[in-house]
């Protein structure tokens, strides 16, 4: 089992370019969630999705959207970078279940926007 | 909304214990978790409390007291590789899945 994955691991844009990062789990859970980490913010929410068909907003959504493409894949797409998008990116997963509380992380993804 | 207060770093001597507070404020409670995060790595895992009182896994325990809205992770027989940040994370308001994390804490270990 790989876990959860996502690519890329590095990246670097330019202000007003749009990317795509991936994020795919083999572990059938039903949850899926984008964070991101900042130095001395700890990580926070940005969406999540909570089972397959659907996804809502977390705690810093604006500048992002995001597809659940199936219950393995979900995806966090930056429209227009801004500088205040370079943070590190975290994909994780979890059972989704109410007493399975537990969050599997990905390696992450390190963005730097210019 | 919520919010969880940490102390931002706690150095400790190898071999002894040390205990990590965290206080939160939350509308609703779906538990305390413990999330242990190594320079450049991804978080990991470490316990979860829905109830009061003391988990224990291995050296690792979590406490909680929700009255107090309180929790602390207490590492024992200190090691090297423990040196690492520490973050709690209580789900809470819009349900469990919606998880607020604490800033973290940064432990040192020395020898």
């Amino acid at each position: 089992n790989a876990g959860v994955t996502q690519t890329p691991k590095f990246q670097v844009l330019k202000t007003g370019q749009s990317m795509t990062l991936q994020c795919a789990q083999d572990m059938n859970h039903n949850s899926m969630y984008w964070y991101r980490q900042d130095p001395g913010m700890g990580l926070r929410l940005i969406y999540y999705s909570a089972s397959e068909g659907t996804t809502d907003k977390g705690e810093v959504p604006n500048g992002y959207n995001v597809s659940r493409l199936n219950k393995r894949e979900f995806s966090l797409r930056l429209e227009s970078a801004a500088p205040s998008q370079t943070s590190v990116y975290f994909c994780a997963s979890s059972e989704g279940t109410t007493y399975s509380y537990e969050q599997y992380f990905g390696p992450g993804t390190r963005l730097t926007v210019t | 909304g919520q919010s969880l207060e940490q102390p931002s770093e706690v150095t400790a001597v190898e071999g002894a214990i040390v205990q990590i507070n965290c206080t939160y404020q939350t509308s609703g409670f779906y538990g305390l978790s413990w999330y242990q995060q190594h320079d450049g790595g991804a978080p990991t895992f470490l316990s979860y409390n829905a109830l009061d009182g003391l988990e224990e896994t291995g050296r690792f325990s979590s406490f909680l007291s929700r009255s107090d809205s309180y929790g602390y992770l207490l590492l024992q027989e200190l090691q090297m590789k423990d040196s690492a940040s520490y973050f709690c994370a209580v789900g809470g308001w819009g349900g469990y899945q919606k998880v607020t994390f604490g800033i973290g804490t940064k432990l040192q270990v020395i020898p």
